[in-house]
């Protein structure tokens, strides 16, 4: 059973539409990070929120981190081919000093 | 600034084979992970040093693993003998810290037992 749990598993889209990702846990985390993976890659990192009802933007991605600290959302406006990833969320817990990773939403934006 | 850098990019080798992968940490950072990532289990956290020493091995499958960083620009792992439930793309990443801190991923080694 995955610490973190995230949905979709897949999506695809068309280019243009919107898209949310969910990460979802019955614990409690200091921060939060999401990463994208594209094929043939490491993840590389895109953002990490720390506290409860933090929003971050990073162009057309917003990012949310819950009151609780138990969940977090990814959204994407306007989806472009270039967004097509494995997107993973990974979260701390206070004193742990590991991350971990849920399974991932494989994102495919179609042109 | 150059990442952190993993060799081999692809390993194909036969069951029963000793395996050896390595990793190049990015300059500073402190603390060097091994990861393995499969369809089935995702991305797993196999061990994690910091200054060199490993400090939680929690992840390690089994004995047939071990892990080695004699300095702070090096590290190894490797697989005797190795089998086909081993394959898996493991990924090397290393950062300034835990928890929030970013981690900085290699681009992998792709490992196929036969």
């Amino acid at each position: 059973t995955q610490l973190l749990e995230q949905s979709p598993q897949f999506l695809s889209i068309q280019e243009g539409e919107n898209l949310t990702v969910y990460c979802n846990s019955s614990s409690v985390f200091s921060s939060l990070q999401w990463y994208r993976q594209e094929p043939g890659e490491g993840p590389v990192l895109l953002v990490t929120v720390v506290t409860g009802g933090e929003v971050k933007k990073l162009k057309r991605l917003t990012f949310q981190f819950g009151d609780a600290r138990k969940d977090s959302s990814l959204h994407i406006t306007a989806a472009q081919p270039g967004d097509t990833g494995l997107y993973l969320c990974a979260g701390a817990r206070s004193g742990d000093y590991k991350l971990s990773f849920g399974a991932g939403t494989t994102v495919t934006v179609r042109a | 600034d150059a990442g952190v850098i993993q060799s081999p990019r692809h390993e194909v080798t036969e069951m029963g084979q000793e395996v050896t992968l390595r990793c190049k940490p990015i300059s500073g950072h402190d603390y060097l992970f091994w990861y393995r990532q499969t369809m089935m289990r995702g991305l797993e956290l196999l061990i994690y040093f910091n200054n060199n020493v490993p400090i939680d091995d929690s992840g390690m499958p089994e004995d047939r693993f071990s892990a080695k960083m004699p300095n702070a620009s090096f590290s190894t792992l490797k697989i005797q003998p190795s089998e086909p439930r081993d394959s898996a793309v493991y990924f090397c990443a290393s950062s300034l810290g835990t928890g929030r801190q970013p981690q900085h991923f290699g681009d992998g080694t792709r490992l196929s037992i036969l």
